[in-house]
């Protein structure tokens, strides 16, 4: 079975400054998608990013970015010039493709001002 | 476009209590999804509809809880008997292609 783990419980950042969130996931397929979604306070799951594992290129979404390292398993989300805005609970997830999603345990971002 | 819908927002019941989630997914969308967070855990898969068929609903934790789809646009989950084990944020999604899921605000359940 497909397992996504996020090893930091919660990080902090200054505003302004760069964070980098770590994911690692376990799978035997070769297709997927990999995403990151934002929880903020008010429950509204939203999409930061996706990628595709075929694709070799990083995806990026303005200021965030991934490193995808496809044999090592991992997926980390980089956030840049880090805004009170972004601070919210972060979720790795895996979709083999058509299916469910499974998600990591999340992460808690808090951005100091 | 409408995203997805979910009522209620909050719910709190007492032990024992039935209660029904409603999750409206976007026009179109013939994959729905259900999913819960039980406080402090990860999010965990329910079941796929495709349609008004149950793809898969091997993350269903038990019979205390039904899951259907009308037609195949609104979907209903509901929880008979509750119990307090069932107290969490219920989400839904729906996506027209993989890869593209849409979240629902979530549905907290309160069993108390």
């Amino acid at each position: 079975a497909q397992t996504v783990t996020q090893s930091q419980p919660e990080m902090s950042v200054q505003e302004a400054e760069t964070v980098t969130l770590s994911c690692t996931y376990d799978t035997s397929e070769s297709d997927y998608y990999l995403f990151w979604y934002k929880q903020p306070p008010s429950r509204q799951m939203i999409l930061v990013i996706r990628q595709e594992a075929y694709k070799q290129q990083n995806a990026t979404e303005n200021r965030f970015s991934v490193n995808f390292q496809k044999a090592a398993k991992s997926f980390s989300l980089k956030i840049s010039d880090s805004q009170l805005g972004d601070a919210a609970m972060y979720f790795c997830a895996y979709e083999e493709y058509g299916n469910k999603l499974v998600f990591g345990a999340g992460t808690i971002l808090r951005v100091k001002s | 476009e409408a995203g997805v819908t979910q009522f209620p927002s909050h719910s709190v019941i007492e032990k024992g209590q039935t209660v029904t989630l409603r999750c409206d997914p976007i026009s179109g969308h013939d994959n729905l999804y259900w999913y819960r967070r039980v406080m402090g855990k990860e999010i965990k898969f329910l079941l796929h509809f495709v349609k008004e068929s149950k793809q898969d609903e091997s993350g269903m934790p038990n019979n205390r809880f039904l899951a259907e789809r009308t037609g195949g646009t609104y979907s209903t989950l509901k929880v008979q008997p509750a119990e307090l084990e069932d107290s969490g944020v219920y989400f839904c999604a729906s996506s027209k292609v993989p890869g593209v899921a849409f979240f629902g605000q979530g549905t907290r359940l309160t069993v108390v």
